[in-house]
């Protein structure tokens, strides 16, 4: 299995465009989640995806922010319009089904966001 | 909302030593929790999921215990090498985990 795919790794990009990360979870897994990791505030959790439902989006900072997941293989998490404060490592983590909290997280290689 | 703490912040220990450290967290509405591995510039792998009060898991030369009575787990790390140096992070929850900051440990050779 070729684990949990991110797409891109790195993306540097200009204040006020839009950026998409994409995560390809890994196959049987029902479970989806979004994280961003910064120096300051750690590995928090913005969404989590259950059978391609989004289950909570708290941690979704502003509206700015926005998640899908259209289909089992494949989500995205879109920033519109970017800040330089949105400059942080994203991650995708996916779990197989089981009893929630009792299966690991298996996490992708993330992709390091720098918005100048 | 869960609050999950870890100590110490970071660690220098000579290879050879073995080390410890410690992930606090509330002991209400207990139901999982999970240790994970971070080498720099990889992401986190799972080492461990820990849901009973009195469980300990080993994987090698590291292992872990849960008192979930008291709100604490202990990472163990015997005998250290220097590809134990990593960030050790532990997180609790039930679908949704709360990750303490972690501890950096560098193992000196």
């Amino acid at each position: 299995d070729a684990g949990v795919i991110q797409s891109p790794r790195h993306e540097v990009t200009e204040m006020g465009q839009e950026v998409t990360l994409r995560c390809k979870p890994i196959s049987g897994h029902d479970y989806l989640f979004w994280y961003r990791q910064t120096m300051m505030r750690g590995l928090e959790l913005l969404i989590y995806f259950n059978n391609n439902v989004p289950i909570d989006d708290s941690g979704m900072p502003e509206d700015r922010f926005s998640a899908k997941m259209p289909n089992a293989s494949f989500s995205t998490l879109k920033i519109q319009p970017s800040e330089p404060r949105d400059s942080a490592v994203y991650f995708c983590a996916s779990r197989e089904p089981g009893l929630a909290g009792y299966n690991e997280q298996f996490f992708g290689p993330g992709t390091r966001l720098t918005v100048l | 909302i869960l609050n999950v703490e870890q100590s110490p912040q970071s660690l220098h220990v000579q290879e050879g030593d073995s080390t410890n450290f410690t992930c606090s967290f509330p002991s209400s509405n207990f139901y999982a929790l999970h240790w994970y591995r971070w080498e720099t510039a990889k992401s986190p792998e799972a080492l461990f999921v820990m849901t009973l009060n009195g469980d300990e898991k080993k994987k090698g030369r590291i292992s872990a215990t849960l008192n979930t009575k008291e709100g604490y787990s202990y990472l163990y790390i015997k005998g250290s090498q220097p590809e134990d140096s990593a960030t050790y992070l532990c997180a609790q929850g039930a679908q949704k985990l709360v990750f303490g900051q972690g501890t950096r440990l560098t193992i000196n050779p």
